[in-house]
């Protein structure tokens, strides 16, 4: 089965400096990866997904950016960060090929806590 | 988007009862999915229902499908401490769409 590795857990950057997010899937090939944020005591947003390298879709214009250097590693970027950024971002993983008239269970990873200040 | 939207927003039970919580959707599906969170945790898959199913159990989960109404229910039976966390349904046909959530708390 999958496991996916999100780091660091948590991080406090100031407003105005540049993030990475990383996030890394062992245990399978070819995954389709996500990057969702969840607000505080809100539900999740999908921000990113990726069917292959190279391949980003981006769901709601923000600061922020994602790439897919490498089959099973997806990293979520921002040059200068906003107080808006704060929030628990997820990584999350399923099979390929998935999307489409059945999805399949996502997989996620244990999110990294943002706070920016 | 096809947002699921959870019901009640916050439930707290005594260990033992069961736990219903609801979700409503607004368009057709293909699936429903139930997750569970952990405070501070990554999501959980619990559960996945097709259109075509009305009713699927797993362990204490029951979860229904009502395509008419355009609704599901998760219930969880004889409830534990351990199943204290934030339940979300999930639909979407080529991407998940989260609703905000149920938060359960289970007394001992």
């Amino acid at each position: 089965s999958q496991t996916i590795h999100q780091w660091p857990a948590t991080l406090v950057q100031p407003v105005g400096s540049p993030l990475s997010l990383e996030c890394t899937v062992e245990g399978t090939s070819n995954p389709n990866l996500y990057w969702y944020r969840q607000a505080a005591g809100r539900g999740l947003q999908l921000l990113f997904y990726s069917v292959g390298i190279g391949q980003i879709s981006s769901e709601v214009p923000q600061n922020l950016s994602a790439s897919r250097p490498q089959d099973r590693q997806f990293i979520l970027s921002s040059k200068k960060l906003l107080l808006s950024d704060s929030g628990f971002y997820l990584c999350a993983c399923e099979p390929r090929g998935a999307r489409g008239f059945y999805n399949s269970p996502l997989h996620f990873g244990n999110g990294t806590r943002l706070t920016v200040t | 988007s096809q947002q699921g939207e959870e019901d009640p927003q916050a439930l707290s039970i005594q260990e033992g009862e069961n736990a219903t919580m609801n979700c409503s959707y607004k368009t057709s599906i293909n699936n429903l999915q139930w997750y569970r969170q952990n405070s501070g945790r990554g999501l959980v898959h619990l559960i996945l229902i097709r259109s075509n199913e009305r009713e699927k159990h797993s362990g204490r989960l029951r979860v229904t499908l009502d395509t008419s109404k355009k609704s599901s229910s998760l219930l969880i039976t004889a409830s534990r401490a351990a199943d204290t966390a934030s339940y979300f349904c999930a639909t979407g046909h080529s991407t998940l769409t989260f609703g905000k959530g149920t938060m359960l708390l289970v007394s001992p």
